[in-house]
């Protein structure tokens, strides 16, 4: 089973509206941390978000805001007043309690692809 | 602002040969990891390391694979015997510890073509 499930392959958003991204993620560890990366074209790794588990609070980082509904398992990229260059590939990725002591990488979700038109 | 540098940014080798690639992590982190995205696929883990050892490795990262911290300052994966389907853009990464809501700060990449 796909522990992060991204359903949006590709989104087209009119520049200056608000778009989500969906991520719903699958774990039975209580304690776990989500990311939201951009891969704008030129191929770097973008961190831009975080949500802890035990977060009372959605994370907010400028435009950037994390809707999390931790009963459905979902962590929804929320961004406000959509600009040209959020045009990329946005990535939502899991970390677990690190089950053997040692340190877990992240999972990652096949991603979504957002272009941003005028 | 610190970040994670990685050479080269492009790589081209022949089937079979040895590959190393290499990262430099923000200064004061203590985890390192790599990972791999072939092209138009998600990001996946290959290993952490901690304490000049392997601290997590996942399924991909086989015999042909080692990483090495050769001094204070790099971190290297090396791939022995390079295969087609070992290209792939790799990225590196560090974080300040490796609990589950630490940040990992990703590099540029390497962009790895084997022909």
């Amino acid at each position: 089973a796909q522990k992060i499930t991204q359903t949006q392959p590709g989104m087209f958003v009119q520049e200056k509206e608000a778009v989500t991204l969906d991520c719903t993620y699958d774990t039975s560890d209580p304690s776990y941390g989500l990311f939201w990366y951009k891969q704008p074209s030129s191929g770097e790794m973008i961190f831009l978000i975080y949500q802890g588990s035990y977060d009372q609070q959605n994370a907010t980082e400028g435009r950037y805001s994390l809707n999390f509904q931790k009963a459905r398992k979902s962590a929804n990229l929320v961004i406000s007043a959509s600009q040209l260059g959020d045009s990329a590939m946005y990535f939502c990725a899991m970390r677990e309690y690190p089950s053997g002591g040692g340190a877990d990488g992240l999972t990652f979700g096949k991603g979504t692809h957002l272009i941003i038109q005028p | 602002e610190p970040e994670v540098t990685q050479t080269p940014s492009h790589q081209v080798t022949q089937m079979g040969q040895e590959v190393i690639l290499r990262c430099v992590p923000i200064s004061n982190h203590l985890y390192f990891y790599w990972y791999r995205q072939i092209l138009g696929q998600k990001v996946e883990f290959l290993v952490s390391f901690y304490n000049n050892e392997i601290s997590e490795k996942s399924e991909i990262f086989d015999d042909q694979f080692s990483v090495e911290r050769p001094d204070g300052s790099n971190f290297t994966l090396k791939i022995r015997s390079t295969k087609l389907e070992d290209s792939a853009m790799y990225f590196c990464a560090s974080s300040v510890s490796g609990r589950e809501y630490e940040t990992q700060y990703f590099g540029p990449g390497t962009r790895l073509l084997v022909l």
